[in-house]
């Protein structure tokens, strides 16, 4: 099956820096790729949904200035956490979509923020 | 806004019995497809089923299979012969084509020694 891998699985920063976590699709072409948070014990929210080359479309309650979704190819897709508070501390997790087939999931990243 | 309902937020059953994980979800659509994804404590999901509206016939992979009843929106899923490594969180999930995936809340199984 089709893989997708997240960078870094895990990352420790302090409050008021940012933080990037990487997506990529290995060994297929995503035609969209999808943020999730999830909670402890909680189901996957979508944060946001990109296509390669335009702007991500983010669901309603995501500050977009905060959670930065870049898009850059179709293999990648990057969510920087600007100015991160400890509030922001979750999992996330990306998952990857080639047109009208499966969406695949990252291994997710655990960001703590001190 | 299409809603998933998982009724169950815990079930546990006994090795090797079977289970049955409950999911309603709510659309007027008539095209679409419904998923159970499976989330172990590793919290890397993994697809363990897929059902498109249009086919009548039950979707079955090895032990897991679903008795879909579009008529009444409802989706279970069957887990035969369990085993110590079903233990996970399992969600139940419907997109359109083309769409985001809308989850359940969950339901987290236990398997029973």
């Amino acid at each position: 099956g089709a893989v997708v891998s997240q960078h870094p699985s895990r990352v420790i920063c302090k409050s008021g820096t940012s933080v990037k976590i990487e997506c990529r699709s290995l060994d297929f072409q995503a035609t969209t790729m999808f943020w999730y948070r999830q909670f402890p014990k909680q189901s996957l929210m979508l944060m946001a949904t990109s296509n390669e080359g335009s702007k991500a479309t983010y669901e309603q309650g995501v500050e977009k200035d905060k959670f930065l979704i870049n898009h850059a190819s179709l293999t990648l897709s990057t969510l920087t956490v600007t100015s991160a508070h400890p509030e922001d501390s979750s999992f996330y997790i990306c998952s990857a979509r080639i047109q009208a087939d499966e969406q695949y999931f990252g291994p997710g990243t655990r960001l703590t923020v001190t | 806004a299409q809603t998933v309902t998982q009724s169950q937020p815990e079930m546990s059953v006994q090795e090797a019995e079977t289970v049955t994980l409950s999911c309603t979800y709510d659309t007027s659509e008539s095209d679409y497809y419904l998923f159970w994804y499976k989330q172990p404590p590793s919290r890397q999901m993994i697809l363990v089923i897929r059902q498109e509206a249009y086919k009548q016939q039950n979707a079955t992979e090895n032990r897991f299979s679903v008795n879909f009843q579009k008529a009444a929106k409802s989706f279970s899923l069957k887990i035969s012969d369990s085993q110590l490594g079903d233990a996970a969180m399992y969600f139940c999930a419907y997109r359109r084509p083309n769409e985001k995936l809308t989850f359940g809340t969950g339901t987290r199984l236990t398997i029973i020694p």
